[in-house]
């Protein structure tokens, strides 16, 4: 079973970066794609955007601008950066595999990361 | 991109069947049969119920069954039970410029 483990400051300032990494174990992060997805304190879901192992991209049109995301398979890990940052990225950040060998459904969570975003 | 409607609060008592539903436009749940449906209860991460529509993940319970029609997809739960309590969630993927969007969310209470 694969198990996935989110990293990173759980705070920062306004208009820095945000930078996040997924280490994967129980298996390789070849062949899959990995997604980041954020849940806003008492909000819904939003999906960032994912990663193939190949380094093939897609991000939601509303945070593309600010978004990157990374991966390093030698220690598999995928990361993410959020750039320019505001109050309204505070939210807990989840790494996600896609369920099968496609980015969606989202099959395998993280246990998410809390990231605060003050000054 | 606006996110797929549910409504807030569904429940009912141990035993009965459920239904939630969620509400999108002929971009999304309407276009692709790319409807999957998350379980997450407090405090920990979601986790996949079904996918495809109506397709269960091994060891997902079969009182738990995903339907669409038109524009609507409906996650219905039966012989609901305590665990169930939770907040469900839909998502669609809504074509190449927007990916993946998810439904508003739906809090089950068993009474």
């Amino acid at each position: 079973q694969v198990q996935l483990q989110e990293s990173g400051p759980g705070l920062v300032k306004p208009s820095e970066s945000l930078s996040l990494t997924c280490t994967v174990s129980s298996g390789s992060i070849g062949i899959y794609y990995w997604n980041w997805v954020r849940q806003s304190p008492g909000k819904g879901l939003e999906w960032i955007g994912y990663i193939y192992h190949t380094g093939s991209t897609n991000y939601n049109p509303s945070l593309k601008s600010r978004v990157s995301i990374s991966i390093d398979a030698s220690k598999n890990q995928f990361s993410l950066k959020l750039t320019s940052v505001t109050a309204a990225d505070a939210a807990m950040y989840y790494c996600v595999r896609g369920y099968g060998y496609s980015p969606h459904p989202f099959g395998y969570w993280g246990q998410g990361t809390l990231v605060t975003v003050s000054s | 991109q606006s996110a797929l409607t549910q409504p807030a609060s569904v429940s009912g008592s141990p035993g009965q069947s459920i239904t939630i539903s969620c509400a999108g436009t002929s971009s999304d749940v309407g276009r692709y049969n790319y409807v999957s449906w998350y379980q997450q209860h407090p405090g920990t991460a979601p986790k996949l119920m079904i996918y495809d529509v109506s397709a269960r993940p091994s060891g997902v319970s079969d009182r738990f069954s995903g339907s669409k029609s038109g524009n609507t997809a409906s996650l219905t739960i039966s012989g609901l039970q305590a665990e169930d309590e939770a907040d469900y969630y839909c998502n669609s993927y809504a074509g190449s410029n927007t990916f993946y969007v998810f439904g508003t969310g739906t809090k089950v209470t068993v009474l």
